[in-house]
């Protein structure tokens, strides 16, 4: 079975800082990983993927992921946090033989304070 | 490019009555989801057709719930009859058969009381 962990409830940044959105995977083979956002009142928006290749992944916003097969994990970073970018983040994995189920983290809630 | 659509966005009903909820996926995409995310929680899959056939519904309480999407395009995911711990909101998402990246509607909040 896969499974997403996302160790952290609540990670707050001042805005300027970098952020680090921290997610480890379970997944047999290898795994398709995604990070989404989402805002109040709004669905999930898709912000990067990882497939295969280069394990700097960029996406939406500025946001990047580094994917870390030995860790297991897919942590989503951005240079330098804006008060715009305080939202839920949702780690999300789906196996090689899942169809294309996918199975989400507990999400994330990112505060950027000014 | 038009996104998933879902109606309604809200919905309040008493447990034991019954509910219906609408979802029009981007046009094109032949992968339709059915997600409920508790609050607090992530997104769980219900249930997944590739046009309009069932592609995976193990995790949907068939008992009370059902879905259907007969012509592939639109689809309706029904509660019948609504419990407490129902309440949800209820995530319509598509894709294309060749991606993996998955595009959500803005859901549907339901209280059952």
């Amino acid at each position: 079975a896969q499974s997403v962990a996302q160790p952290e409830d609540q990670v707050n940044v001042a805005e300027g800082n970098p952020l680090t959105v921290k997610c480890t995977y379970s997944v047999s083979g290898n795994p398709y990983l995604f990070w989404y956002v989402q805002y109040p009142n709004r669905g999930l928006q898709f912000l990067l993927k990882y497939i295969t290749g280069d394990n700097l992944v960029k996406g939406s916003y500025g946001f990047e992921a580094e994917f870390n097969k030995s860790q297991t994990s897919f942590h989503l970073k951005k240079p330098s946090a804006l008060v715009s970018d305080s939202a839920l983040y949702f780690c999300a994995v789906r196996g090689l033989n899942a169809g294309n189920m996918l199975t989400f983290g507990g999400g994330t809630r990112l505060m950027v304070k000014p | 490019e038009a996104g998933v659509a879902q109606s309604p966005r809200y919905k309040i009903i008493e447990k034991r009555q019954s509910v219906a909820f609408w979802c029009n996926p981007i046009s094109g995409h032949a992968t339709l989801y059915w997600y409920q995310q508790i609050l607090g929680q992530g997104p769980k899959l219900l249930i997944q057709f590739q046009n309009n056939g069932v592609v995976d519904d193990s995790q949907l309480p068939k008992d009370r719930f059902s879905a259907e999407r007969l012509k592939g395009v639109d689809s309706t995911l029904k509660i019948q009859p609504a419990k407490l711990e129902d309440s949800a909101v209820y995530l319509c998402a598509s894709s294309l058969p060749t991606r993996n990246e998955q595009f959500f509607g803005p859901g549907t909040r339901l209280t059952v009381l």
